[in-house]
This record gives C-alpha cells, sequence and structure tokens, in this order.
C-alpha cells in the first residue's frame, strides 16, 4: 500500500509570510497526525484527527496556526503569519482507528528567514 | 503528566555487537509502546508495536520488551550492521489523557 504522502517535501519563505503543507494519509486510516519535530527532538503533537473530527488541538498554537481535514481524507495545515522559531519539520502521521501504529510520511522541512 | 526519557542520547558500537536502547516513561496507564528509527533527514519507520498487555515484541535482529510496572522499554538489537546506524525515537500513548509522547531519541552510529 501507499505511504503517508506530505508535500511540499522543502519550503522556505520569508517571515510573516503564509505557508500550507498538505497531507494524504494512508487509505482507511481514520486517524491523522500532524506534528512538529525541532532539530535533536521527538515529535510533538500538534493536531489529531478522527475523520474530519479534531480530537486534540491543544498543543496548536491558534493564533497562527490552522488545520483542516475535509472529507476525512487529506488535510492541510497553515501558518500565517510565519515566525522565525517556526522552521523545524512538519510530519503528518496516520493509523487505524483502535490499532494506533502510526505511519509517518517524510515530513516538510520548513525554513523560515 | 507523561514524561518519555531516552538513555543514552548517543551511542557508537562495533559493527556485530548486540546492544540494547532505553526507553522509560512516568506514567505506567498506557495503551501501547512505539519505537520508531529516523534516518537524516526523513520522517519516522515504524520498528515496533508493543500492546500494554504484551511483554515484548520481536522482528528480525530487533526485539523490543515492556515492562509497565516500572515504566521502562528495551530495544534490543542484535548481530548490529552499519545500516542500522540511524536515530531510534519511542513513543507512549497515554490512555489517561490520550496523548502520545515521544522520547528525544538515541542516536546510534554503528563503527565499521
Amino acid at each position: 500500500e501507499a505511504g503517508v504522502v506530505q508535500s511540499p517535501r522543502y519550503k522556505i519563505i520569508e517571515k510573516k509570510q503564509p505557508v500550507a503543507f498538505w497531507c494524504n494519509p494512508i487509505s482507511g486510516h481514520n486517524t491523522l497526525y500532524w506534528y512538529l519535530q525541532n532539530l535533536g527532538q521527538g515529535p510533538e503533537l500538534l493536531i489529531r484527527y478522527e475523520n474530519e473530527e479534531a480530537v486534540d488541538d491543544s498543543q496548536l498554537p491558534k493564533d497562527r496556526f490552522s488545520a483542516e481535514r475535509l472529507k476525512g481524507v487529506d488535510s492541510t495545515l497553515k501558518i500565517q503569519p510565519a515566525e522565525l522559531g517556526d522552521s523545524a519539520v512538519y510530519l503528518c502521521a496516520s493509523s487505524r482507528r483502535g490499532v494506533n501504529e502510526q505511519y509517518f510520511g517524510p515530513g516538510t522541512r520548513l525554513t523560515v528567514t | 503528566k507523561q514524561e518519555v526519557t531516552q538513555i543514552p542520547a548517543a551511542l557508537s558500537v562495533p559493527e556485530g555487537e548486540n546492544l540494547v536502547l532505553n526507553c522509560s516513561f512516568t506514567d505506567s496507564a498506557i495503551y501501547n509502546l512505539q519505537w520508531f528509527r529516523q534516518d537524516p533527514g526523513k520522517g519516522l519507520t515504524s520498528l515496533l508495536l508493543i500492546q500494554s498487555s504484551q511483554r515484548e515484541q520481536t522482528s528480525g535482529r530487533l526485539n523490543a520488551s515492556l515492562d509497565k510496572s516500572s515504566g521502562r522499554s528495551t530495544l534490543y538489537i542484535a548481530a548490529s550492521q552499519p545500516g542500522d546506524s540511524a536515530t531510534y525515537l519511542c513513543a507512549v500513548n497515554s490512555n489517561r489523557d490520550d496523548k502520545i509522547i515521544f522520547g528525544k531519541g538515541t542516536r546510534l552510529h554503528i563503527l565499521p
């Protein structure tokens, strides 16, 4: 089966600009996660979806970050406006409900200048 | 609040040796624990998932154990190879608050 797909793989933007990341999970996976990973750190959860419902967005900085998962399949994570401290790798993962074994995409490396 | 610690942060061993990576967690109320490897500039690859009711899981040269009562998991790698060089992360899925918490990982370097 195809894995989790993310695009773009790399993005360089100037601060205060908007940016969006896209994720297509593994077919049949109800649960979708967005993580942020800083260098030398483990991933930190930003938001978790069960189908189209955001069930945990407690770590999402809602003043500048937003996410959506229309139709419960693909998802988009947006930052507006981006800050220098947002430079990191943004990872998307998916799993089947009840199994919780996560499968990760390759990530998007964001550099804010 | 669940905390996950991985020690050591980095490890270098000669090729062919067996090795153990450690993961500890503070709250034993977990659904499962998952081990991943991450190569530089890549996403995470799932290695093993241990459910809370299980004691260990094996896949090829890898064996992961879980001791919930002591809040510890180990990943055993047999007959290490240079291709095993990567960062290994553990993630704990807590059932108290339904959150998944990652450790910072252990950077493993296998010396040819």
